[in-house]
């Protein structure tokens, strides 16, 4: 069925060092893969998304790379900061335009001052 | 503020209960999603509409259900709640047209099943 496979479930990583966080899909009709962060107690928020046209974006500090013939997508966090700690959420859409979200598990990101 | 607006935030009941969580979606979005996230799990989709109609279902039990109405705000009926109903129920809107469009979360439900 439906299923978005995150890797890893945690991280934790010193200030300043580089995170990533992958993710795998099963759908080869999804086409659009965004990136969400939740901070502890609120509402999940979108960081970055990207679209199956382009293979990779860049907003400063984080990137999201796109392989779809091996239906894979990262999340890159370059220069951590203690407040980039949070719940990180990769998903991928089902069904089409029209269709639905699909999550994965989540990680956990620790960034030690 | 993403806009989306949910009530109530916190909801505490007994087992056995029915109770009613309402979402209003964004100026302008159609789509509007409901997902449960329970302690350390990741978010699950329940259900989707779009301009009133259902348009997708996930892993929504039987004792659950929804809908959206003419104004686009939606609702979503929990009844004979059990001890693991307990999470935090999340509504999304989006515009729901063309191109997938991103989700934009309320704040969230909080219901305690004692």
């Amino acid at each position: 069925g439906e299923n978005v496979e995150q890797h890893p479930s945690t991280l934790s990583v010193q200030e300043g060092d580089s995170a990533v966080i992958k993710c795998t899909y099963s759908d080869s009709a999804s086409n659009y893969f965004p990136w969400y962060k939740q901070e502890l107690g609120k509402r999940p928020q979108l960081i970055i998304d990207i679209r199956s046209n382009v293979g990779e974006k860049k907003d400063q500090r984080i990137a999201v790379t796109l392989n779809k013939t091996a239906k894979h997508f990262s999340l890159h966090i370059t220069e951590t900061q203690p407040e980039d700690s949070a719940v990180y959420f990769c998903a991928a859409n089902y069904g089409g335009s029209q269709g639905n979200l699909i999550f994965g598990k989540g990680t956990k990101l620790s960034v030690k001052p | 503020d993403s806009g989306v607006t949910q009530t109530p935030k916190h909801l505490i009941t007994a087992t056995g209960q029915r109770v009613t969580l309402r979402c209003s979606p964004r100026s302008g979005d159609l789509s509007v999603y409901w997902y449960q996230q329970s302690l350390d799990q990741g978010l699950q989709f329940l259900i989707q509409y779009y301009n009133g109609e259902e348009r997708a279902k996930g892993n929504i039990l039987e004792r659950f259900s929804a809908q959206q109405f003419p104004d686009l705000h939606s609702e979503l009926n929990l009844s004979s709640l059990e001890l693991g109903d307990s999470a935090l129920y999340f509504c999304a809107s989006s515009v729901g047209q063309g191109m997938f469009s991103p989700l934009h979360f309320g704040n969230g439900t909080r219901l305690t099943v004692t």
